[in-house]
């Protein structure tokens, strides 16, 4: 079976630092994404990871650890257009199975 | 560049009808790939193209959901007897596969055909 679990909402403070989560369990794995959505429009890539360990771009990092199932996502010095929810996507053989998304809003 | 384009972007049909969704990807991407995105969730995953050919359809929900290729670019998904349950979000995506790319396996979405059927 195919199971990609991330919070549902999360809320945080301009300037401050979010880590979400997202664990997985999938019959295959070829690299995990993470994708940006905000609202009403279509997912913009993040991120990707295919080996363990920790990739930096800017304000934001992506972990991955194959071993635990385990993902997450940091977002540093959040500012108010990070208000958007967050997709986890697991990718196996060529097509990506998608978490259900952590909505972030972030507040003054 | 023009990114991955999709019509209509909305469709309002009645229950019975057959509906077709367009996808028009990046040009020169290898991959095209369909998804349904209901509110509130994440995308799903329907069925893939390499070039012209249907590499998984697994995702379709039943077989009154059908996709096509023909020439390795545009692409149109069909739905026949439409239903209630299939209102959702028709999103479209591309990939090239360039593999010098470390990001060779990113996605492009379109911006979607919001489907609803009365």
């Amino acid at each position: 079976g195919q199971n990609i679990d991330q919070p549902t909402e999360m809320t945080a403070t301009e300037g401050a630092i979010v880590q979400i989560n997202c664990t997985y369990q999938t019959s295959g794995f070829n690299g995990l994404f993470w994708y940006q959505q905000h609202a009403g429009e279509a997912p913009t890539f993040l991120s990707y990871n295919v080996l363990d360990g920790l990739e930096e771009k800017g304000r934001f990092s992506s972990f991955l650890s194959r071993s635990k199932g385990y993902s997450y996502l940091l977002l540093k010095e959040l500012q108010m257009k990070d208000s958007a929810s967050y997709l986890c996507a697991v990718r196996n053989t060529d097509k990506l199975i998608f978490g259900t998304g952590t909505r972030l809003q972030v507040f003054p | 560049g023009a990114g991955v384009s999709q019509s209509p972007r909305y469709k309002v049909t009645k229950r019975g009808q057959d509906v077709a969704l367009r996808c028009d990807p990046i040009s020169g991407h290898v991959s095209l790939y369909w998804y349904r995105q209901a509110l509130g969730q994440g995308p799903e995953f329907l069925t893939y193209f390499n070039y012209e050919a249907q590499q998984d359809k697994s995702g379709l929900p039943n077989d009154r959901f059908s996709a096509e290729r023909p020439e390795g670019s545009i692409s149109t998904l069909t739905i026949q007897r439409t239903e209630q349950r299939d209102s959702a979000m028709y999103r479209c995506a591309s990939s090239s596969r360039d593999q010098r790319s470390w990001r060779y396996n990113e996605q492009f979405f379109g911006p979607g055909t919001r489907l609803t059927v009365l």
